[in-house]
């Protein structure tokens, strides 16, 4: 399998759950990122991991919690979410270039919070 | 704080008619600028542009960046209702972080 994956697709959660995303890169990518998009609204960076160092949006709650385990994995920590939380939660991955990256993305989580 | 701007928010169009996508840009740090297409599922890359002022190509789609006037344009030639969808405009600067847009609804109707 190649490009990005991501799963579940679609996720129905209530407000005392946990649950976690996944994101997977079979690109060779050095560098994955967690976007939150919510309807019309841009596309908002949430986490970046890079060389194994990470760089946080500062405006982002604590319930949401990543974890890189290696450069090809991502995972997403969801707990106490709230129904503002509900949007399309995006991976993406990148390779470091001198001149600018291209960010390739997953097909994307559906997120619903009740 | 970073920032991008597209304009029109949305256009409706008929088929082969030529559109042309606006972006403008602050970004810190300025390494790319980069265009994307969304359907209804993630944003799928069109192109990176680096140097101001060379055109990129993809069929009946090219875009062109200025860095003294910080923007770029999309055009799209002849459209389709295939072209029906959100394109994203996003700035690379510091931090790897990318800093997009709000994008621009294209309709495209027969």
């Amino acid at each position: 399998e190649t490009g990005v994956t991501q799963t579940p697709r679609h996720l129905v959660m209530g407000m005392t759950n946990k649950k976690s995303l996944k994101c997977e890169q079979h690109l060779g990518h050095n560098a994955m990122y967690w976007y939150k998009q919510s309807a019309k609204k841009p596309l908002e960076l949430m986490f970046v991991y890079s060389l194994e160092e990470r760089v946080e949006n500062n405006s982002v709650p604590s319930r949401f919690s990543p974890e890189c385990p290696n450069s090809s994995h991502l995972f997403l920590h969801l707990h106490t979410l709230q129904p503002e939380d509900s949007a399309l939660y995006l991976c993406a991955s990148s390779f470091t270039q001198g001149s600018g990256e291209t960010q390739y993305f997953g097909p994307g989580t559906r997120l619903l919070v009740l | 704080e970073d920032k991008v701007v597209q304009s029109p928010l949305s256009l409706v169009v008929h088929e082969g008619d030529t559109v042309t996508l606006n972006c403008s840009y602050e970004v810190t740090n300025f390494r790319s600028l980069l265009w994307y297409k969304q359907e209804k599922k993630a944003p799928t890359f069109l192109f990176m542009l680096t140097s101001s002022g060379i055109e990129k190509k993809s069929g009946r789609l090219s875009s062109i960046l200025d860095k003294k006037e910080l923007f770029s344009i999309l055009n799209i030639t002849a459209t389709q209702t295939g072209d029906s969808a959100v394109y994203l405009c996003a700035g690379s600067g510091s931090a790897r972080q990318l800093t997009f847009g709000s994008g621009t609804q294209l309709t495209v109707l027969p």
